[in-house]
């Protein structure tokens, strides 16, 4: 069972355009809501995260807007640009217990931003 | 660079073979976690292991076995190979790994590819 949900599996933006990238999750144990950036060839790098205390959080061009009742994030990508092409996964994760930090990947969106 | 280093970068091997993929965590991290990515599947969390001890197991099949040294290099065991083991294979590190949601580190993954 995925418990986190991503869409779309790919996306493609002109320069300049907003990229969205939505994702949804069921268990409302959740309290952290990382977002990766991975590009070919290399691991996963962490990009911006949110938790849900706050429904938005800004970081340059990257935002997070997070809808707690709703049980929903996205990921905004403002005046994307073609450096911006990679994919992007969403994860959550619950309070840690016993040394345990578990994330909960969605299943990855790749993004091509055309220029 | 994450600091998070992995070999091989690539590996190709037969069916019903074994392979050990292997792992050091950036300087002063504790905990290593091992992801399986395959096409359809995203990022699959297989096991985590904490300042040598094992702390939790995700999708992880009986064939695959990790552990984590006194360095706190990390090695990965995978054996039997089938085809379907084909995938990217993922290290990331954490400071702590537990106490408090944490950033984790990938490495830049192993190719695993069985013939």
């Amino acid at each position: 069972q995925q418990q986190v949900k991503q869409s779309p599996q790919s996306l493609i933006v002109q320069k300049g355009g907003i990229s969205i990238i939505n994702c949804a999750y069921e268990n409302t144990a959740f309290d952290y809501f990382p977002w990766y950036q991975q590009f070919p060839g290399k691991g996963p790098a962490l990009l911006i995260a949110i938790r849900p205390d706050v429904s938005e959080k800004k970081e340059g061009r990257f935002t997070i807007s997070f809808n707690k009742s709703a049980k929903q994030f996205s990921l905004h990508i403002m005046d994307s640009q073609p450096g911006d092409s990679a994919t992007y996964f969403c994860a959550a994760s619950m309070p840690p217990s016993n040394n345990f930090n578990k994330f909960y990947f969605g299943s990855g969106t790749k993004l091509n931003v055309k220029p | 660079d994450s600091g998070v280093t992995q070999t091989p970068k690539h590996l190709i091997t037969a069916t019903g073979q074994r392979v050990t993929l292997r792992c050091s965590p950036r300087s002063g991290d504790l905990s290593v976690y091992w992801y399986q990515q395959s096409l359809d599947q995203g990022l699959q969390f297989l096991i985590q292991y904490y300042n040598g001890e094992e702390r939790a197991k995700g999708n992880i099949l009986e064939r695959f076995s990790a552990q984590q040294f006194p360095d706190l290099h990390s090695e990965l065991n995978l054996s039997s190979l089938e085809l379907g083991d084909s995938a990217l294979y993922f290290c990331a590190s954490s400071q702590r790994g537990g106490t408090v949601q944490e950033t984790q580190y990938f490495g830049p993954g192993t190719r695993l590819l069985v013939l």
